[in-house]
């Protein structure tokens, strides 16, 4: 079945380490997106891909980086540089603006 | 800039009673508007879009929302709740304004929903 995988489903950081959340797809869509989810704050967008070897800085990309080179993967990098880093992180996908995104099931992320 | 208000961030109902969770949003463009359901440590699924097509739209699970342009309203009903209903729930506006092309969604930021027996 078609979808999107995020991994992994738990992780833990250390104070000044970096991780990567993976991020892949299997749906064939070129746009892919990265959001940050925190209480009572809805979903809040860190960086999107429209096309393979490019991407674009969302509203909150201070303290990330992300890279796309491969269409099928879209993997997010939390740098030292993030401040307040514990939230939970939903990947997205889509084919275009009237169909919706379709999301991962998400990665919780949590500074020890 | 495009932006929405879910008017309530809880909302409890009786089993087998209806539900209304409440949404305006503020758009420059033409939007398209959708509705996403969270279950705890989940994912978002898709219960319905509005496209700019019929101003009433049925989702899944029994779910359905109206358009009114005039009260910038998107507010989504179920006219029994069942238990399985209990999640958070978002009202999103979509616009084609991303630099590079493509579409942003915006987050309400989410209506729990309790149903009790």
């Amino acid at each position: 079945d078609g979808g999107i995988t995020q991994s992994p489903k738990y992780l833990f950081r250390k104070e000044g380490q970096n991780v990567t959340l993976s991020c892949e797809q299997n749906l064939n869509h070129d746009a892919m997106y990265w959001y940050r989810q925190d209480p009572g704050q809805g979903l809040r967008l860190i960086y999107y891909s429209q096309i393979v070897n490019d991407f674009q800085k969302g509203d909150i990309a201070e303290g990330y980086s992300v890279s796309r080179e491969k269409k099928e993967s879209f993997p997010l990098t939390v740098t030292s540089a993030q401040k307040n880093p514990t939230a939970f992180y939903l990947c997205a996908s889509s084919i275009g603006v009237d169909y919706g995104y379709t999301f991962g099931s998400g990665t919780r992320l949590t500074v020890v | 800039a495009q932006s929405v208000t879910q008017l309530d961030s809880h909302v409890s109902v009786s089993e087998g009673t209806p539900v209304l969770l409440r949404c305006n949003y503020s758009s420059s463009y033409s939007p398209s508007l959708f509705w996403y359901v969270q279950h705890p440590n989940k994912g978002l699924q898709l219960l319905l879009k509005y496209t700019s097509a019929a101003t009433l739209v049925k989702g899944i699970n029994g779910f359905e929302a109206e358009f009114k342009k005039s009260e910038t309203s998107f507010h989504l009903t179920k006219p029994s709740a069942h238990m399985s209903d209990a999640a958070e729930y978002f009202c999103v506006v979509s616009d084609p304004i991303l630099t590079g092309g493509g579409n942003k969604l915006t987050f309400g930021t989410g209506t729990q929903l309790k149903v009790e027996l």
